[in-house]
């Protein structure tokens, strides 16, 4: 099964609004990560946050180890927000640089 | 301040023609270095790791190869392009292990095969 799952799988919102992304991990993860990929393609990494609240400008994230799920909050929504939204793990084995990524949340914020 | 670079930034080739892709990483010793594919509009899957020069270890068989000819440098290659191979590469790198495990990536090659 799909070891990473996101919620929503798309989300639209009005500037201003606040988004909530959700990623679910089915194996215990000792690394996450969250990245937001640019409708150009380019991958900015948002956060490394295996554990524990991280907060930067309008963006938090929380993850709760031992409940398997991590969250993206986005305060606050611009329109330069857009984009889609990755969250990927890394588990314990001899890879330890082995990402595995959720499908991701595609997020579009109306002016 | 450290920085990648992926070349080309897009490129379109023939069914059964050769390829090379590359990735270059200024401004830091000994990264580990790592390929990612993404088919359009889906997610990113890890194809190669290297965690020094000479050795690249595969993850995922998609009839490509790589190869780590130098400390700061990544190449992505194939002898013979199939249709599933379009798609976007994303070359990464991350401290060693140990040290940190967040990657950061490049600006990625758009690869069209026609």
């Amino acid at each position: 099964g799909q070891q990473v799952q996101q919620s929503p799988a798309s989300l639209v919102l009005q500037e201003g609004e606040n988004a909530e992304l959700q990623c679910n991990f089915s194996s215990t993860a000792t690394r996450l990560q969250w990245f937001y990929q640019h409708p150009g393609g380019r991958l900015v990494s948002l956060f490394y946050n295996p554990s524990g609240t991280k907060h930067t400008g309008r963006l938090t994230s929380t993850t709760v180890t031992n409940e398997r799920r991590s969250s993206l909050h986005i305060s606050s929504s611009q329109t330069t927000d857009s984009g889609t939204y990755f969250c990927a793990i890394g588990i314990m084995n001899y890879n330890q640089g082995k990402l595995i990524f959720g499908q991701g949340t595609k997020l579009s914020i109306k002016p | 301040a450290q920085t990648i670079h992926q070349w080309p930034v897009a490129e379109i080739k023939a069914v059964g023609s050769p390829l090379s892709l590359g990735c270059t990483i200024k401004g830091k010793s000994s990264p580990n270095l790592y390929w990612y594919w993404q088919a359009t509009g889906g997610t990113l899957q890890q194809l190669f790791y290297s965690i020094t020069v000479g050795q690249v270890e595969s993850v995922v068989q998609l009839n490509l190869s790589a190869s780590r000819p130098k400390d700061d440098q990544f190449i992505l290659s194939t002898e013979k392009l199939l249709l599933s191979h379009s798609g976007f590469y994303l070359c990464a790198w991350s401290l060693p292990w140990g040290s940190s495990y967040e990657q950061y990536f490049g600006p990625g090659t758009r690869l069209t095969v026609l």
